[in-house]
This record gives structure tokens, sequence and C-alpha cells, in this order.
């Protein structure tokens, strides 16, 4: 299995553009997890998603953020207008179906969206 | 004031020498924690978990003890090796939630 895939893997922009990032789950996957992370804050978990279903997007920033995922294989992320506080590295992250025991609730990260606005 | 950057906690050992990286946690109905490792440049991985059921558990040259009378949980490594430099994440999930709530994380650098 190639992974969790991301794209692209960085991202330079200017402030005031929209950027879009792109993460392609574990094929079988049924939850989807866009993580946001910085020296400052850690890693974030921005939005949520089980059966292409936003389930929690608590920690999306603010109405600049938007995240979909319009089949079980794709989801993006994009922000509109960006700025320079936005620049941090994004995850991608997909976990299988629970077992009938509910035994793992591992996430596997894909390798990051480096963004940097300027 | 002036923010600074925050700077994680850092171990420097010897490679042979066995690693333990320690994590606090706040919430005492957690029931369900984890651990990954997380190399420069790439995204974190999983390592070990473990259910408040246990306090051990052992995997490949990783052990991991919970605590939880005092909410702690630790990651050995055995016989350290340089490919084991990384920042390590601890991850705590709370009844069934299906949303972790990842600790700052621990630099551990291995010198040869």
């Amino acid at each position: 299995d190639a992974g969790v895939i991301q794209s692209p893997r960085h991202e330079v922009t200017e402030m005031g553009q929209e950027v879009t990032l792109r993460c392609k789950p574990i094929s079988g996957h049924n939850s989807l997890f866009w993580y946001r992370q910085t020296m400052m804050r850690g890693l974030e978990l921005l939005i949520y998603f089980n059966n292409n279903v936003p389930i929690d997007d608590s920690g999306m920033p603010e109405d600049r953020f938007s995240a979909k995922m319009p089949n079980a294989s794709f989801s993006t992320l994009k922000i509109q207008p960006s700025e320079p506080r936005d620049s941090a590295v994004y995850f991608c992250a997909s976990s299988p179906p629970l077992g009938r025991r509910g035994t793992s609730y591992e996430q596997y990260f894909g390798p990051g969206t480096r963004l940097t606005v300027t | 004031g002036e923010s600074v950057g925050l700077h994680l906690p850092t171990l420097s050992v010897q490679e042979g020498d066995n690693s333990i990286i320690n994590c606090a946690y706040s919430n005492s109905a957690s029931d369900y924690f984890i651990w990954y490792k997380q190399e420069s440049g790439k995204g974190p991985q999983f390592i070990i978990d473990i259910r408040s059921n246990m306090d051990k558990r052992q995997g490949q040259r990783v052990t991991v003890l919970l605590n939880k009378t005092v909410k702690h949980l630790s990651l050995q490594i055995a016989a350290t090796q340089p490919g084991d430099s990384a920042v390590y994440f601890c991850a705590e999930r709370t009844g069934g939630s299906y949303i972790p709530t990842f600790g700052r994380g621990t630099s551990l650098i291995v010198h040869p």
C-alpha cells in the first residue's frame, strides 16, 4: 500500500492567495483527519471526516479554512485568502473502520504539506 | 510581551543505552493511549498503544508503561539506535472518541 498521499509536499504562496491541499487516504479507511503542526501550538486537529461526512470541524481556525471529502479516496483543505500565520505543516491522516471489538484507533499519517505564506 | 517559540523537551542518549520518554496526561477518563514517532520531514508514525485496563505492553524493543494513579505514561526503548532519533508524541483518547489528544512531544537524540 502506498500509504496516505498528500500533495503538494511544499507550497509557497503570497498572502491573499488561495491554497488547496490534497489528500488521498489509504484504500479501505473510512475516517480522515486534517491536522496542522507548528512549533508554537504542536499538532492541532482541524477537522475529522467519517464515511466522507464532516463529524467535527471545531478545530478549523476560521471561515478562511474549508475542507471537503467528495468521495472515499479524496479530500481537500482550502485556505482562502491565505495569511502568513497559516504557515505550518499540514498533515492528513486516515484510519480503518473499527473492528467488531473496536480494537484499534491507529491513525496513518501522510508525509505532510509544508505551507509557507509570505 | 514578546511571544517565543516553545522548545520541546529533549532527551540525549548514547547509542546502545536504554531510553525512557515520559508523558503526563490530564484526563482521568482517558482509556486508550498511543505513542507516535515523528522523524524529521515525515508524518507521525504509530509505535505502540495501550488500553487503560493494562499497565504494561511490550513491542519490539519498546515497552509502554501506564500508571493511571498518577496519570503517567512512559515509553521505554531498549538498546537505542541512531535511527530512533525523532520526536515522540503520546496521545490519549477518551470514552470511545475517535479523536486523539496529542501531547507536546519529546525530542530524542541518539549519539553514535
